[in-house]
């Protein structure tokens, strides 16, 4: 069983519409969650960080963790041709000696 | 600005030919990674350093070597490259390592 799973898509959303990407994580220690944008030939960007139940909200961006489900999400509102992207969820988990672990990634289309 | 820099940004080699990336970074973190990421693949840890403490993982192959000379800079030799070692060579970067990453550009290496 991976660490990290991720709807592997592609997801295709017009312009304007709300997309939504979700994650699942096997262990219930994991205790830090992640979303990275990653461009075609470049490296990971952070988008979001959340580390507690509930929702986080970041301009355009909203994150949500849920513990109990073991599942964290990463909405998109009014999104932007610019967003398409493949999109990176990452659990961390150990002591502050741990790591993080990647999903393969969510490919994101957004269409004019 | 802080930031994660990585030489070169391409590079050739041959096989079997020994290569030499290298990793430096201005946010004076404690923790340094080294991804390698394949084409639509999560981004896979080879090690870590916490520190100078060293972290392989358990499949890291060991033609991949890593030194970390100061708290600045972080090196990955590849003794012997072959074909499968073709791939996007990511650093990274943490205050600790549960906290969030901060990724350079990479280095793509392409073996021929």
């Amino acid at each position: 069983q991976k660490e990290v799973e991720q709807n592997s898509g592609p997801l295709s959303v017009p312009e304007g519409a709300i997309a939504s990407l979700n994650c699942t994580y096997s262990d219930r220690v994991s205790q830090s969650f992640f979303w990275y944008r990653q461009y075609s030939g470049k490296s990971p960007e952070l988008i979001m960080s959340i580390y507690s139940n509930g929702d986080k909200e970041d301009g355009r961006f909203t994150a949500q963790l849920n513990k109990a489900s073991q599942y964290v999400s990463l909405l998109i509102r009014d999104s932007q041709p610019s967003d398409s992207a493949t999109y990176l969820c990452a659990a961390g988990k150990g002591s502050t000696l741990g790591r993080l672990y990647f999903g393969r990634g969510t490919q994101l289309t957004v269409w004019p | 600005d802080a930031m994660v820099i990585q030489n070169p940004r391409y590079q050739v080699t041959q096989f079997g030919k020994p290569v030499t990336l290298s990793c430096s970074q201005t946010l004076n973190h404690n923790v340094m990674y080294w991804y390698q990421q394949k084409s639509s693949q999560a981004p896979k840890l080879l090690f870590h350093y916490y520190d100078k403490d060293f972290n392989n993982e358990a499949d890291t192959p060991d033609n991949f070597q890593s030194r970390r000379p100061n708290t600045s800079f972080c090196f990955l030799d590849i003794r012997s490259p072959g074909l499968g070692d073709a791939a996007m060579y990511l650093c990274a970067t943490s205050g600790d390592g549960l906290r969030e990453q901060f990724f350079g550009p990479g280095t793509r290496l392409t073996v021929l």
